[in-house]
């Protein structure tokens, strides 16, 4: 079996702040892992993912996060958030013995102050 | 442009009624998938189809069915609506390439239907 926690339903930071957003994971076998982020009235849409390359994944709008395998952790950053970045952010997570099953994490709300 | 549409953005239902959902994506893939979001729970999945007239169900598929009749379009089904079922719905499609591609899924912009 394999679960997904997001650590902090909703986060609030300042224009310009660093972004941490938490996540850990459970799994049996090698994970694959996934950030989707979702806007306002929008489906999710990929933000970036890790497939066993390199551990510090950069996806888009200069966001990135990294593989830690000791602490069961896939946590995104961005070190200066813009004011669109407020939006929902979920993790998930797959594996070779999950098909196409993602399992999500129940999410964080990133509300960014100006 | 990958695209996923579903034919609704907000439904209002009565309690007892048969509500269809409908998706489509136009990108040929194998896979197609119904979420449910609710706030705190991110999405359950409810029910997937990886080709057509195939389907398997996810972990909440009590009281919804599901009709894949052409590869396109994958639609979601509340036999008898409940006020539980008030939620937001998301369609999702992904292809089945090898190796981990296949789990990258496209959403659509989400149905949020209210049961009276």
């Amino acid at each position: 079996a394999q679960s997904v926690t997001q650590l902090g339903s909703h986060v609030s930071v300042s224009e310009g702040a660093l972004v941490l957003l938490r996540c850990n994971y459970s799994s049996s076998v090698p994970p694959y892992l996934f950030w989707y982020v979702q806007y306002p009235n929008q489906g999710l849409q990929l933000l970036l993912k890790y497939t066993s390359a390199a551990t510090l994944v950069k996806g888009i709008n200069g966001f990135e996060a990294e593989f830690k395998k000791s602490e069961t952790s896939f946590h995104l950053t961005k070190p200066s958030a813009h004011m669109s970045d407020a939006a929902e952010y979920f993790c998930a997570v797959t594996s070779n013995n999950a098909g196409n099953m993602l399992t999500f994490g129940g999410g964080t709300r990133l509300m960014v102050k100006p | 442009d990958v695209k996923v549409t579903q034919s609704s953005r907000y439904l209002v239902k009565r309690t007892g009624e048969k509500v269809f959902l409908e998706c489509v994506q136009d990108m040929d893939h194998e896979n197609m998938f119904w979420y449910r979001q609710d706030p705190g729970l991110g999405l359950r999945l409810i029910y997937f189809s990886y080709d057509v007239k195939m389907k398997e169900k996810g972990d909440i598929p009590e009281g919804y069915s599901v009709s894949r009749e052409k590869k396109e379009r994958f639609s979601l089904i509340l036999e008898s609506a409940s006020t539980n079922q008030t939620s937001m719905y998301l369609c999702a499609s992904s292809p089945s390439p090898g190796g981990w591609a296949k789990n990258i899924q496209y959403f659509g912009a989400g149905t949020r239907l209210s049961v009276l």
